[in-house]
């Protein structure tokens, strides 16, 4: 059975601080995602990471991907305020069926 | 507009009640999901559909009855629901088929389902 962990659960960094999001998963996987979610509102999509090594960066945000270690890092740099949000990691098996782990709860504090 | 509409948005109902939620995906994908988001447990997955076959049901008790009617329409029929079954009710779609040729998956607002 195909599970996904998180770490840390809950985040709380000062704005300007680095911090990374871990994602480790259980068994071989085709592809990792990691998604966005503001209180009350859906999921945001904002890494697809498809092969090992892969690297993807959107502004303050870089995700990176290592399959033979099953691991899978959000990377935070300086963060703002804005960041403040849940984030998630989920592995897709066989192209059909996504796998989600806890959720971080990042919190940026002024 | 995410391309996923979920409705109703909102929803109390009684425990005797009988409820519907509605998925509607216009990215012509072929495989559609129901997915439960609890305060308290990671989102879980409920059911799966591809080209409106039912592929995977995830243990989910059977107050809970899906149907899709077509590639583009999901439903989640509720009925004789439990306290404990309130929770953001979340769909999803994907293209479905063959998982070589396409990724991504697309999700809907959800819909904040409360049983009192």
């Amino acid at each position: 059975e195909l599970k996904v962990e998180q770490n840390p659960l809950f985040l709380s960094m000062q704005e300007g601080k680095n911090y990374t999001i871990y994602c480790n998963y259980s068994t071989t996987s085709d592809r990792l995602y990691w998604y966005r979610q503001d209180p009350g509102k859906s999921l945001e999509s904002l890494f697809v990471l498809l092969s090992n090594g892969a690297v993807k960066q959107e502004g303050r945000l870089m995700a990176s991907l290592d399959t033979k270690a099953r691991l899978s890092t959000l990377h935070i740099t300086a963060a703002v305020h804005d960041l403040s949000a849940t984030y998630f990691c989920a592995v897709d098996r066989y192209g059909n069926k996504l796998v989600f782990g806890a959720g971080t709860i990042l919190r940026v504090k002024s | 507009e995410t391309g996923v509409t979920q409705t109703p948005r909102h929803l109390v109902m009684g425990m005797t009640n009988k409820k519907s939620l509605k998925c509607e995906q216009h990215l012509g994908h072929n495989a559609m999901y129901w997915y439960k988001q609890s305060a308290k447990k990671p989102l879980e997955l409920m059911f799966v559909y591809n080209f409106k076959e039912q592929t995977e049901n995830n243990s989910v008790p059977s107050r809970f009855s899906p149907e899709c009617p077509n590639s583009s329409h999901l439903f989640l029929h509720l009925h004789t629901l439990q306290p404990e079954d309130s929770a953001l009710y979340l769909c999803a779609s994907s293209q479905g088929g063959d998982f070589r040729q396409g990724y991504g998956y697309t999700f809907g607002s959800g819909t904040r389902l409360t049983v009192v």
